[in-house]
C-alpha cells in the first residue's frame, strides 16, 4: 500500500469552477509539499506546510495532522491550471520526499 | 524558473550505454537530491548530497552513482542501461539539510534507451 494517497486520480472542471485535491497519508510527517508538474514536465513547488492553512493568490493548502489528510483547493479555476497535482511528505531525520501518484487536472473553457 | 539548471534536456542512448546527467543547484543551496519518475513507478528519491557528502539514499540501482562538486554542481551516472531506466530525471535543491525545507526543481533531463 502507498504511503501517500491522492484522490481523484483524474478530474475535469468548467473555467471558473472551485477545485478539490486530497491527499491521505499513514504515517507521521514533517512536512506536506504540495508540487504542480506542467504538461511539459517542469515540476513547480506549489506549498510547503506542517499545519494550518496556507494561500497563495487562487490556491490554498490546508493540512489536519491529527486526520493524516491534506487538501488543496483552487478557487476560480483556470485552463492554466491545467497540469498534474502531486502530494509529498517529508518525515523527521529525512528530507527526502516520499510522492503520491498525482491528480490530473484538466480544466475546459 | 526555479534556479536550478539540468543538463542535458534530452537523451537517446542505447541499452548498455552510461550516460552523465548533470545538474546545478540554486545559487546557495549545499543539498542536492536526485529523484526518478517512471510511468510505473511515479516519482521515486534516488539519493541526496550535501555539501558535497552523501546524506541519503533511496531507490538506487548499483548501475547508478552520484557525486556532488567542490562547486556544489552534481551528476548522476547511469552506467549499463537498459529499457526500464528510460525516465524523466529531475534534481531538486534546499538551502540545508532539514525535513522543513522547501525543495526547488530543475527542468528534467528526459532519458530515452533504446
Amino acid at each position: 500500500k502507498n504511503e501517500v494517497e491522492q484522490s481523484p486520480q483524474n478530474l475535469t472542471a468548467q473555467e471558473g469552477e472551485f477545485i478539490t485535491i486530497n491527499c491521505s497519508y499513514s504515517v507521521g510527517i514533517s512536512a506536506l509539499h504540495w508540487l504542480q508538474q506542467h504538461p511539459g514536465g517542469g515540476i513547480v513547488s506549489l506549498f510547503m506546510l506542517s499545519s494550518g492553512k496556507k494561500k497563495h493568490g487562487r490556491l490554498i493548502a490546508t493540512i489536519n495532522i491529527q486526520e493524516k489528510h491534506s487538501s488543496l483547493h483552487i478557487t476560480a479555476s483556470h485552463p492554466r491550471d491545467s497540469a498534474v497535482y502531486i502530494c509529498a511528505f517529508s518525515q523527521g531525520g529525512s528530507e527526502k520526499l516520499v510522492f503520491g501518484k498525482g491528480t490530473k487536472l484538466t480544466v475546459n473553457p | 524558473d526555479s534556479g536550478v539548471t539540468q543538463t542535458p534536456k534530452h537523451l537517446i542512448t542505447a541499452t548498455g550505454q552510461r550516460v552523465t546527467l548533470r545538474c546545478s543547484p540554486r545559487s546557495g543551496d549545499l543539498s542536492v537530491y536526485w529523484y526518478q519518475q517512471s510511468l510505473d513507478q511515479g516519482l521515486q528519491f534516488l539519493i541526496q548530497y550535501y555539501n558535497g557528502e552523501e546524506r541519503a539514499k533511496g531507490n538506487i540501482l548499483e548501475r547508478f552513482s552520484a557525486q556532488q562538486f567542490p562547486d556544489l554542481h552534481s551528476e548522476l551516472n547511469l552506467s549499463s542501461l537498459e529499457l526500464g531506466d528510460s525516465a524523466l530525471y529531475f534534481c531538486a535543491s534546499s538551502v540545508k539539510t532539514s525535513s522543513y525545507n522547501e525543495q526547488f526543481f530543475g527542468p528534467g533531463t528526459r532519458l530515452t534507451v533504446l
